[in-house]
């Protein structure tokens, strides 16, 4: 079975900080990452997404995420945060050996000015 | 573009009537999701359609939910009784194709359900 853990329900930072969000995951086989956002009162939209390749996945609205596999990680990132960034976040990943995606419980990002 | 349309916003209801979620996905994606997403928590995938055809529905509550894709566009989800428990948003997704999972999905802005 595959899931992820988001071991923060929030995160705390001033306007102009970095930003990171944690994430681990257990899956099958190759694992398919991706993150998203979540504003109030609407769908969550996609940020990015890793497959293959180049460890470090750059995203939408300056967002970028590390890829970890021995240390099974996807990290979300992003070097100076706005108070627009206030968000619920969530990671989810699938696997090759499945293609459902599971969601983690996300976390809370609030942002000061 | 238009986006995944979810209708309707927001439904009240008492325990034990009926309720009806209707999705219209991005036009041309072929693969449809309904998720439950429960206050505080992720969300859980409900069931998966490839076209009209059901790929996956491990996770549907069978004796109470039911959802169908009729023509493979549109879609309807139905809770029939409802429960206290069912209360939750419910969203609907999309995406272009199911192959390996490897492609994003696009979510609608989902229905809030409460039972009373």
């Amino acid at each position: 079975a595959q899931s992820v853990a988001q071991p923060e329900d929030q995160v705390n930072v001033a306007e102009g900080n970095p930003l990171t969000v944690k994430c681990t995951y257990s899956v099958s086989g190759n694992p398919y990452l991706f993150w998203y956002v979540q504003y109030p009162n609407r769908g969550l939209q996609f940020l990015l997404k890793y497959i293959t390749g180049d460890n470090l996945v750059k995203g939408s609205y300056g967002f970028e995420a590390e890829f970890n596999k021995s240390q099974t990680s996807f990290h979300l990132k992003k070097p100076s945060a706005l108070v627009s960034d206030s968000a619920l976040y969530f990671c989810a990943v699938t696997g090759s050996n499945d293609y459902k995606l599971s969601f983690g419980a996300g976390t809370t990002v609030t942002v000061r000015a | 573009e238009a986006g995944v349309a979810q209708s309707p916003r927001y439904k009240i209801i008492e325990k034990r009537q009926s309720v009806a979620f209707w999705c219209n996905p991005i036009s041309g994606h072929a693969t449809l999701y309904w998720y439950q997403q429960i206050l505080g928590q992720g969300p859980k995938l409900l069931i998966q359609f490839q076209n009209n055809g059901v790929v996956d529905d491990s996770q549907l509550p069978k004796d109470r939910f039911s959802a169908e894709r009729l023509k493979g566009v549109d879609s309807t989800l139905k809770i029939q009784p409802a429960k206290l428990e069912d209360s939750a948003v419910y969203l609907c997704a999309s995406s272009s194709s199911w192959t390996g999972g490897v492609n994003e999905q696009f979510f609608g802005p989902g229905t809030r359900l409460t039972v009373l």
